[in-house]
Order: C-alpha cells, then sequence, then structure tokens
C-alpha cells in the first residue's frame, strides 16, 4: 500500500531551526509538496519538490531524495506564528495525492 | 491562486440527518474536489467534484451518502446524508489549477467544515 510517514508531534524554541521529516512509499513519484495549516484553517502551499536537492525559500526549504523515498522541511528563525501542523503530500504515478497525516510543531518562547 | 469560501464553518447535527457543505470559488476553476480531515489524520479524498458530470468518488466513499454538485466552474456542493456519529469530521473543499514558481499544480483549500453529529 501507499504510505507517508511524518513525526506526530514536534516542539522547538522560538529563534531555532527544525527540521520535519517526511518518508514516503508510493506507487510512483510526481512530486512532494509541504502544507501548513493553522489550527481551523485551510492547508496553505509552502514547497514543491519534484527533483532531489534543496528548494529555498525564506526561513523554509525543503529538501528531496527520490532513491531514499525522503523529505524534510527546514525551517530557520522560529517564529510563534510557525506553530501549526505540516503536512506532507506525495503525487503518486496516477497523478494522485497521497497525503501524510501531518506534524504538528509547538513553538515555544 | 483562487480563494474558497466554504460553509457553514461548523455544525451540529442530529444523527439521521442530511448536511449540505457549500463551496464558492472567486475564479472558474476545472478541478474541485472534497476531503475528510479527521483529527490526527490524513486528508483523505472524497471525491472529484466534475463540472456537467457526476462526481468521480473514492474507495469507500458513494454518491447514495456524499452526493455532490458541480453545477459550474465556481461551485460545488457536498451533502453528508443520514448521519451518524462516525461522520463527525472536518470537511474541506480544494480547487486545483493553481501553479507554484516552479510550475507545480497547487491545491487551494477552503477552510473546511467541522461536523459534529450527536
Amino acid at each position: 500500500g501507499q504510505n507517508i510517514d511524518q513525526p506526530t508531534e514536534m516542539t522547538a524554541t522560538e529563534g531555532a531551526i527544525v527540521q520535519i521529516n517526511c518518508t514516503y512509499q508510493t506507487s510512483g513519484f510526481n512530486g512532494l509538496f509541504w502544507y501548513q495549516q493553522h489550527a481551523g484553517e485551510a492547508p496553505t502551499f509552502l514547497s514543491y519538490n519534484v527533483l532531489d536537492g534543496l528548494e529555498e525559500k525564506g526561513r523554509f526549504s525543503s529538501f528531496l531524495s527520490r532513491s531514499k523515498g525522503y523529505s524534510y522541511l527546514l525551517l530557520k528563525e522560529l517564529q510563534m506564528k510557525d506553530s501549526a501542523s505540516y503536512l506532507c503530500a506525495v503525487k503518486d504515478s496516477n497523478y494522485q495525492l497521497i497525503w501524510g497525516a501531518g506534524t504538528k510543531l509547538i513553538i515555544k518562547p | 491562486s483562487a480563494v474558497i469560501s466554504q460553509k457553514p464553518s461548523r455544525d451540529i447535527c442530529q444523527r439521521g440527518t442530511s448536511l449540505t457543505i457549500q463551496c464558492q470559488v472567486d475564479s472558474q476553476v476545472t478541478m474541485m474536489f472534497w476531503y475528510r480531515q479527521q483529527p490526527g489524520q490524513s486528508l483523505t479524498l472524497i471525491a472529484t467534484a466534475n463540472q456537467g458530470s457526476e462526481a468521480t468518488y473514492e474507495s469507500g466513499f458513494v454518491i447514495d451518502k456524499f452526493p455532490i454538485s458541480r453545477p459550474n466552474l465556481t461551485f460545488s456542493t457536498l451533502t453528508v446524508s443520514n448521519m451518524s456519529p462516525e461522520d463527525s469530521s472536518i470537511y474541506l473543499c480544494s480547487a486545483g489549477g493553481g501553479h507554484s514558481s516552479s510550475g507545480a499544480n497547487v491545491l487551494t483549500f477552503g477552510a473546511g467544515s467541522r461536523l459534529t453529529v450527536l
């Protein structure tokens, strides 16, 4: 079956750096997405990786290794507003999105 | 990217009743989808809402339980029929067709409808 694994919850300190990992086993691969979802709000698009390597966008970066079925989202200079759930999703060979359960990130002062 | 308005944002419903959730997009979109999100779990695709034809349902979801309408390219509804407590969840509308700077097809989501069935 298809599977996306990410930690359920992580805690980090304001101003620090945190890395949220995502591993996947899917039938084919056509890109990996990271979305941010604040409590009670819509998920919003953060990043997209389809080739191996690091994509940097301001304080957020996303890394992909297709051979390892692995991605991470790196958040730098953490702010309180970064407290949210972070969802990893992979587009499979049929271009269907397979979603992870999300990682709840708690930022402490 | 598109802006999606979804209502109701939350509701408390009685067992056996039905509720219709509305999703309005501020621009015409080709693809609209309905998801369910239960606490601590993945987003689960219920169906793809097709304009002018019947929705395409995922395994485990049927039209009698979750009828969907898509009368035009900016609007869709999802009805949760004959509700039971197991239907308590967040239901999310989404639209495809937006693109990231790298060309990825990005989904835009509504804020969700939190249903509690007693």
